[in-house]
């Protein structure tokens, strides 16, 4: 059993195009995140989900949309894509409370290619 | 604000050879600090959680060491292979629900 999972893996799509990423994880954490790495390989944070309600969100243009229906969810949904947003973008979830602290669980990544 | 570097930014030793990854945090007020693998193309696999009141942490032929004070993380890792190939990150989180700052990575290549 997968424990985050992402979906779609790839995603290839025109300039101007909108598109979703879909993140589920079975493991029950409250916390969930999206970090983009782009071709730099650099991990950055974009936001931050606590039991359905954003508690990060960085300087990330208001055309990137999180929405988080419930504890195990959260999707990313991009409007008016652009070349820049072409990167790989991984979602994570750490549990908010237990003996080891916080701590990160990833998915897979989904390759964003836009032409 | 919290900053994460990470020395060196690519290593390529033989096989056999012990090697040492450091990580080094400006902001000493961290929670935990976790220590990942990526492979090229793959997403990150957890190694190793040091929770700060910790001093090392041991798997298999990984150890990781942590000095808050100094603000200095190293992954040891013994009897290289070269299945270790691969990209090796440091993060650390301040507290729960908080930002995981990620240090740029360590390009390890291990050569049979």
């Amino acid at each position: 059993d997968t424990a985050v999972s992402q979906t779609p893996k790839y995603l290839v799509t025109q300039m101007g195009n909108d598109k979703s990423i879909k993140c589920e994880q079975n493991l029950g954490h409250d916390t969930m995140y999206w970090y983009k790495q782009d071709s730099k390989k650099f991990l950055k944070i974009m936001f931050s989900y606590n039991n359905k309600e954003l508690i990060i969100n960085e300087t990330v243009p208001n055309r990137f949309s999180p929405k988080s229906p419930d504890k195990a969810h959260l999707n990313l949904h991009i409007n008016s894509l652009e070349l820049g947003d072409s990167a790989v973008y991984f979602c994570a979830s750490s549990p908010s409370g237990g003996a080891r602290g916080p701590e990160l669980f990833f998915g897979e990544g989904s390759r964003l290619t836009v032409l | 604000k919290q900053e994460v570097t990470q020395i060196p930014a690519a290593l390529s030793v033989p096989e056999g050879e012990n090697l040492v990854l450091n990580c080094s945090f400006t902001d000493s007020a961290i929670y935990n600090l976790q220590w990942f693998r990526q492979d090229p193309g793959k997403g990150l696999t957890s190694l190793l959680l040091i929770q700060s009141s910790q001093r090392e942490q041991t798997s298999g032929r990984l150890n990781a060491s942590l000095d808050k004070s100094s603000g200095r993380s190293t992954l040891y890792i013994a009897a290289s292979q070269p299945g270790d190939s691969a990209t090796y990150l440091c993060a650390v989180s301040r507290n729960y629900g908080q930002n995981f700052v990620f240090g740029p990575g360590t390009r390890l290549s291990v050569l049979p």
